[in-house]
């Protein structure tokens, strides 16, 4: 496909277990980013990847998520002991261009999380 | 604190009538600011960024430092521009480090 691609659209899992988001950016595309959306709020910035390397990384919440590019194309983020909280549209998003003045994000449909 | 606010969740106009989604924006420096749309069943998408000065889909938007505003303006609304519409602030020069706004719904009533 040609757009950036998020598996699995939707996942419900319980309080306290692991969860794992994959990410497909656009092929070609360095920059990554990861987002979340909660129920009536904006996106909000995760995480943003240049290449294979976490570029910024100051919008994780805890040290309960973590992400990962490890050949500098599909993303995995993970949730490590599930809150409600955490429940939320995870959002991802790939970009050619640095710059955002000349270039465009695109981003996928999202993988939707429910924590029971 | 960089915050960027959008006051209304819901605007509802008729077709034809004008429109304005407000967006204010709390920046301490240069800001970069853009307006994203998300159309029902469809990803969010860039419409406009203030350094274009551009207009898509007959949307405007300017950016007033004196008031920290950049609202987005259309003079005639069409039942297409129905959407969400997000304002967001480029939180770090040169990356898509994004804070947006809440989010203004707007429908378009034939």
């Amino acid at each position: 496909g040609a757009g950036v691609s998020q598996t699995p659209s939707n996942k419900v899992t319980e309080k306290g277990k692991y969860v794992e988001l994959r990410c497909d950016p656009i092929s070609g595309h360095t920059a990554l980013y990861w987002y979340r959306q909660s129920l009536g709020q904006g996106p909000e910035f995760l995480i943003y990847f240049q290449g294979t390397g976490a570029a910024d990384d100051s919008g994780l919440p805890n040290d309960r998520f973590f992400a990962v590019r490890p050949e500098g194309s599909v993303s995995t983020l993970k949730i490590q002991r599930t809150e409600r909280g955490d429940s939320a549209v995870y959002l991802c998003a790939s970009s050619i261009n640095r710059d955002p003045n000349t270039g465009e994000l695109f981003f996928g449909e999202g993988s939707r999380l429910t924590v029971l | 604190a960089q915050r960027v606010t959008q006051p209304e969740k819901l605007l509802s106009v008729f077709k034809g009538a004008p429109v304005e989604l407000k967006c204010n924006y709390s920046y301490s420096g240069s800001p970069e600011l853009f307006w994203y749309v998300q159309y029902s069943r469809q990803r969010l998408q860039l419409l406009l960024r203030h350094i274009s000065r551009e207009s898509i889909k007959g949307f405007t938007a300017d950016l007033n430092k004196g008031e920290t505003s950049f609202h987005l303006k259309k003079p005639f609304a069409q039942e297409e521009d129905s959407a969400m519409y997000y304002c967001a602030l480029s939180g770090r020069s040169g990356t898509y480090k994004y804070i947006f706004g809440t989010g203004t719904r707007l429908k378009v009533l034939a």
